[in-house]
């Protein structure tokens, strides 16, 4: 079935640093979601590409959807505390009438004050 | 943004009884929910997708008669987890979305243990 492979699983960084990680699949998505995870809760969406090439910012963070449809990165800009937490990519793919999300085995950023 | 809400947050059951887990988007019609479970230091798996007055559709592997999912209304879909085992703990998650919309918006969970 489809995968979403995302790296790095963890990253520990100073407050202040960029962070990025990335996705890549081997099957073209329609749609690249990301999200961020908190301990005990839901995920929270942060941000969705719609369109390959497609290069969208909110706030400290960036995302972009990958020309071939089958890649997208987030980078977080001067990371803070409250940065900390999981992301995950997901790709959404449409089969039959309505969409699934494929998700990403999870990035876990850790954030030194 | 969208706002989708679950209820309990917890729930203890003993072996052998139901739970019933409620899902809820407080300000839109969710056309669409889907309901994920979640293990420790894991990604979310999708159980299954529930359309508003029709039946659930299940991925493979999931038993349909012991997770059973009701969406009457476009606001509201539940998730019976019926005869629990202690290997049905875990974190339950819903997401809605809406007609022609790609975002999913997610609950806040469900910790389900089973004693």
């Amino acid at each position: 079935g489809q995968q979403l492979n995302q790296s790095p699983q963890s990253m520990f960084i100073q407050e202040g640093e960029d962070v990025s990680m990335n996705c890549t699949s081997s099957s073209i998505f329609n749609t690249w979601l990301w999200y961020k995870q908190d301990p005990g809760e839901g995920p929270v969406l942060l941000i969705a590409l719609y369109k390959a090439g497609e290069l969208t910012s909110n706030g400290r963070l960036t995302a972009q959807f990958g020309i071939t449809r089958k890649d997208s990165f987030l980078n977080i800009s001067a990371s803070i505390p409250s940065d900390v937490g999981i992301y995950f990519c997901a790709g959404l793919n449409y089969g039959g009438s309505q969409g699934n999300l494929i998700f990403g085995k999870g990035t876990k950023l850790s954030v030194k004050p | 943004g969208a706002v989708v809400s679950q209820h309990p947050s917890r729930v203890i059951c003993k072996s052998g009884t139901s739970v019933k887990i409620e899902c809820r988007s407080l300000d839109f019609q969710a056309t669409t929910m889907f309901w994920y479970r979640q293990f420790p230091k894991q990604s979310l798996m999708l159980m299954a997708t529930s359309n508003e007055g029709s039946k659930a559709t299940y991925e493979q592997g999931v038993e349909k008669d012991k997770f059973l999912i009701n969406h009457a209304s476009l606001t509201l879909s539940t998730l019976t987890v019926t005869s629990a085992h202690p290997e049905d703990s875990s974190f339950y998650i819903c997401s809605a979305t809406s007609l022609g919309a790609d975002e999913q918006y997610f609950g806040p969970g469900t910790r389900l243990t089973v004693t």
